[in-house]
């Protein structure tokens, strides 16, 4: 079975920092990964995904992800938090050669300081 | 109206009433599904339409009921609920008839409390 953990629930960060959201999937078949973004009151957008080749992934907004599959994780990264980044980050893996289930994690919740 | 819509947006209701959550796509996608967001918990799917047809179920109690009449809409029946139930509702609809690799897009969701 597929799973995938984030670790912290919550992340705060200054503004102009690098941001870091870790995530790591369990999956005895090669994953498709993906990690959106809820901000307040709205439902999730995607931010970006891997599916195959490159495995660095570039998204919106500025953030991107590396697939480390001796790591099994795919964690967000991005060199410079701005305040709208202030939002909810969700990670989630599929399978695979399977229909269209993804399975996500907890989320973590980012806080931007000023 | 543009991507996927939901209403109400806000629901409250007693434990013997029966209402419905509402889902359209603008999307023009052929997969539409329904997920439960709980404080804490991972983002739960309940269910999965490809092409007007159901194929997943996510053992979800019966009181839940989904409906969708074509590949735009989708609605959750909603009867004899618990409090436990109470969460926010996410739609999303997809492209195609639903591979993994393809892009969810959801809606602001539905809070529903149950007292």
């Amino acid at each position: 079975a597929q799973s995938v953990t984030q670790l912290g629930s919550h992340v705060s960060v200054s503004e102009g920092a690098l941001v870091l959201l870790r995530c790591n999937y369990s999956s005895s078949v090669p994953p498709y990964l993906f990690w959106y973004v809820q901000y307040p009151n709205q439902g999730l957008q995607l931010l970006l995904k891997y599916t195959t080749g490159a495995t660095l992934v570039k998204g919106i907004n500025g953030f991107e992800a590396e697939f480390k599959k001796s790591e099994t994780s795919f964690h967000l990264t991005k060199p410079s938090a701005h305040m709208s980044d202030a939002a909810e980050y969700f990670c989630a893996v599929s399978r695979t050669g399977a229909t269209n289930k993804l399975i996500f994690g907890t989320g973590t919740l980012l806080a931007v300081q000023p | 109206e543009t991507g996927v819509t939901q209403t109400p947006r806000h629901l409250v209701m007693g434990m013997t009433n029966k209402k419905s959550l509402k889902c359209e796509q603008h999307l023009g996608h052929n997969a539409m599904y329904w997920y439960k967001q709980s404080a804490k918990k991972p983002l739960e799917l309940m269910f999965v339409y490809n092409f007007k047809e159901q194929t997943e179920n996510n053992s979800v109690p019966s009181r839940f009921s989904p409906e969708c009449p074509n590949s735009s809409h989708l609605f959750l029946h909603l009867h004899t609920l618990q409090p436990e139930d109470s969460a926010l509702y996410l739609c999303a609809s997809s492209q195609g008839g639903g591979t993994s690799t393809d892009t969810q897009y959801f809606g602001p969701g539905t809070r529903l409390t149950v007292l």
